[in-house]
């Protein structure tokens, strides 16, 4: 089956890291530039990195909330993507999604996992 | 950073209704633009890409279109499992941005 499942999230405190893992199957993960993206409670979705597959240099790309703090990587041969988050702030509390970019240079993303909880609180 | 903005932020259409959703990008973002279904506690859902291809398995009454900066999401005839939250989002620039979304209820 064709998917992608998160996992690492949980309560945090502020100021502290944490570190999103998102495990792909039933596809070639190192043919897919993947994204991560979040929902706040009451909000809309936001894009929050992402991480061009090896063909296209396997660099990254990060929303200005998030740039300098998270970190998108990629391991083509576990096939998962990594959101490493630091200095973790109470405004980054969200349920947390990758995704697969449809492929070439389309940048829409056909597939989602189903998301995982990260609450930022003391 | 592109602002995209939707409209109207709630639609109210009765069934077998035909339901027009808009997209308005802050730029120019040539036809480089998805929109989404989001159902209460499933995950987002690719519907259109590149302004107006729908993806794989995608009904055809689900139709798009627009460039540059106007778009639109057009329903044909709503059924049952078609109200949810609605959102497009550019990806012609970094950052990618999403609109704040549409929820289309039942009348």
């Amino acid at each position: 089956e064709v998917q992608l499942v998160e996992s690492g999230g949980g309560l945090v405190q502020p100021g502290r890291s944490l570190r999103l893992s998102c495990t792909a199957s039933g596809f070639t993960f190192g043919d897919y530039s993947m994204s991560w993206f979040r929902q706040a409670p009451g909000k809309g979705l936001d894009w929050v990195g992402f991480i061009r597959s090896k063909a296209y240099g396997g660099t990254t790309e990060y929303a200005a909330s998030v740039k300098g703090r998270f970190t998108v990587s990629r391991d083509d041969s576990t096939s998962i993507a990594y959101l490493q988050m630091n200095s973790l702030k109470t405004e980054d509390t969200a349920v947390y999604y990758c995704g697969r970019d449809l492929g070439g240079l389309v940048g829409a993303t056909d597939l989602w996992g189903q998301g995982t909880l990260i609450t930022v609180s003391s | 950073e592109i602002v995209v903005t939707q409209s109207p932020a709630t639609l109210s259409v009765s069934p077998g209704e035909r339901a027009t959703l808009s997209c308005r990008a802050s730029q120019g973002v040539n036809t480089n633009l998805a929109w989404y279904q989001r159902r209460p506690g499933q995950a987002p859902r690719l519907l259109i890409y590149g302004s107006s291809t729908r993806s794989t398995g995608i009904p055809a009454r689900f139709s798009g279109s627009g460039s540059g900066t106007e778009f639109t999401l057009t329903i044909s005839s709503l059924q049952s499992e078609d109200f949810a939250v609605y959102y497009c989002q550019q990806y012609n620039n970094w950052p990618r941005t999403f609109g704040q979304g549409t929820k289309v209820e039942i009348k």
